[in-house]
């Protein structure tokens, strides 16, 4: 088991390029995540996904965009990349039901580094 | 809507001592509270969660959280500190899976162990 995958690790790009940063899991996680680690801060979380093709807002969604065409993947776009940009980005999945008891931690990824120069 | 609070930006103890990371939160309704730890350049690794049953939780590498509903507290502790403790300490709180089992993050607390 991998576990969650991100892809790349680092990044670099220039204001106004667009990208995405890669996800999968391989743990057959419903739920998969995008935080956003700011320097001295703590996570936020931009999107979320309960199950493949179900997608929602986080706290932080502006310039980003997420698919979730497969349960395995969840990609994260950034369309015309700006400064503030700038952060660590991870990726979380985890098995989540609605029964009350049954709330599963999340699982992330080592994180992908970018920066908006 | 929730959120989690750590009064502690950095927090020195030395090898052997007890260690104890502060964190209250704020949730409506029944909370969902977890503790995770980032060691440099990884990601984050879960260590505890309370959901229900016994105030006090036991999780990964000796640590321990004690749930308290009076004063919205969820402080995580271990009696005796380790130099490999040292790394970033997260609280989260969650709504439940419900809404989406969304966590909310404190703003860390860094943990430094002395020999």
């Amino acid at each position: 088991n991998a576990g969650v995958t991100q892809t790349p690790k680092f990044r670099i790009l220039k204001i106004g390029q667009s990208m995405t940063l890669q996800c999968t899991q391989d743990m057959n996680h419903n739920y998969m995540y995008w935080y956003r680690q700011d320097p001295g801060m703590g996570l936020k979380l931009i999107y979320y996904s309960v199950g493949a093709g179900i997608t929602d807002k986080g706290e932080v969604p502006n310039g980003y965009n997420v698919s979730r065409s497969t349960t395995e993947d969840f990609p994260l776009r950034l369309e015309l990349a700006a400064p503030s940009q700038t952060s660590v980005y991870f990726c979380a999945s985890s098995f989540t039901t609605t029964g009350y008891l049954n709330t599963g931690e999340l699982f992330f990824g080592e994180g992908s580094r970018l920066t908006v120069l | 809507a929730q959120s989690v609070a750590q009064p502690e930006d950095q927090v020195n103890v030395a090898e052997g001592n007890p260690l104890t990371v502060k964190c209250t939160y704020s949730v409506s309704g029944n909370p969902y509270l977890f503790w995770y730890v980032q060691y440099p350049n990884r990601g984050l690794q879960f260590l505890l969660k309370y959901i229900t049953g016994d105030n006090l939780v036991k999780g990964s590498y000796g640590f321990e959280a004690e749930f308290n509903k009076s004063q919205t507290s969820f402080h995580l502790k271990k009696p005796s500190a380790l130099v490999s403790d040292s790394a970033l300490y997260f609280c989260a709180v969650s709504p439940g899976p419900a809404a989406g089992n969304k966590l909310t993050f404190g703003g860390g607390t860094r943990v430094l162990v002395k020999p």
